[in-house]
C-alpha cells in the first residue's frame, strides 16, 4: 500500500538529548514537510524539502534539523536546543512543491508524539 | 500575510443534529486554495475537500457540504445528521500559489457528537 509511515508512534526523551523522528513515503512524491502540533493550536511548519538534497526552514525551525538524502525519507532531529519539544509531530508529502496543477494535496502520516521527561 | 481563523474551539452536539464549522481566511492573493482536514483521535490528518479561489460552487458529499463565499472570505463546513464517528478535530487550511505549497492552518474545531 502507498502511504507515509512515521516511527515511533510515541517517543520519550530526557532533557538534553537529541532524538530523531523517522518519516518514509512510498508515494514517489518530490516534496516533504514536517509540522508540529500543540494542544489548541493548528499545525505549524518546521521544515520542508522540495527535492532531494534540498530543504528550507519553515516558520518554527529553531532547535530542529533535517536531512533529505533520499527521495522517500525525510528524518527530523529534535535537538537539545529546542526549549519546548513536547508536541505531536506530523510528516507530510506532496507530488510537487509548486502547485503546478490545480491539485497538489498534502498527504499526512500518522504522527509521532514526543514527550520530554 | 496568510491567516485562517476558526473561532469555534469546541462544539458539542447530539447525534443526528446538523452542525456547521466556521472558517474565515485572509489572503492578498487572487489565486489560492482552501482545504478541510479531519483529525480523528488516532492523530492522522484526513483530507476532506479542496477548493480553489475561482470555484465558488458549493459542494455536497454525502452528509458533508461546504459553503465557499469569497465576499465574506469564508469556507464553512456543514455536517448533516451528525454521527458519533464524526467526533474529531477539524482543520481549515489555506495555501496560495505565490508561496509554494505551504499550508497555513487554522487552530481547529473540536467536534464532539454524543448519543
Amino acid at each position: 500500500d502507498g502511504g507515509i509511515t512515521q516511527s515511533p508512534k510515541y517517543l520519550f526523551r530526557k532533557e538534553g538529548q537529541n532524538v530523531t523522528l523517522s518519516c518514509e513515503q512510498n508515494l514517489n512524491h518530490d516534496a516533504m514537510y514536517w509540522y508540529r502540533q500543540d494542544p489548541g493550536q493548528g499545525l505549524r511548519l518546521i521544515y520542508y524539502s522540495q527535492i532531494v538534497n534540498d530543504f528550507q526552514k519553515g516558520d518554527i525551525a529553531e532547535g530542529y534539523s533535517v536531512s533529505r538524502e533520499k527521495k522517500e525519507s525525510f528524518p527530523l532531529t529534535v535537538t537539545s536546543a529546542q526549549k519546548n519539544p513536547t508536541a505531536f509531530y506530523l510528516c507530510a508529502s506532496s507530488i510537487f512543491f509548486e502547485p503546478i496543477s490545480s491539485y497538489n494535496e498534502q498527504f499526512f502520516g500518522p504522527g509521532t508524539r514526543l514527550t520530554v521527561l | 500575510a496568510q491567516k485562517v481563523t476558526q473561532a469555534q474551539t469546541e462544539i458539542s452536539v447530539v447525534e443526528k443534529e446538523d452542525v456547521t464549522l466556521d472558517c474565515v481566511y485572509e489572503t492578498r492573493d487572487t489565486t489560492y486554495y482552501l482545504f478541510w482536514y479531519k483529525q480523528p483521535p488516532s492523530g492522522e490528518l484526513v483530507f476532506l475537500i479542496r477548493r480553489n479561489s475561482f470555484d465558488e460552487q458549493n459542494e455536497i458529499s454525502g452528509r458533508y457540504s461546504w459553503n465557499f463565499q469569497k465576499s465574506t472570505s469564508s469556507f464553512n463546513f456543514t455536517i448533516t445528521a451528525s454521527q458519533v464517528v464524526d467526533s474529531a478535530v477539524y482543520f481549515c487550511a489555506l495555501f496560495h500559489t505565490g508561496g509554494g505549497n505551504k499550508l497555513t492552518f487554522g487552530t481547529g474545531t473540536q467536534l464532539k457528537v454524543e448519543l
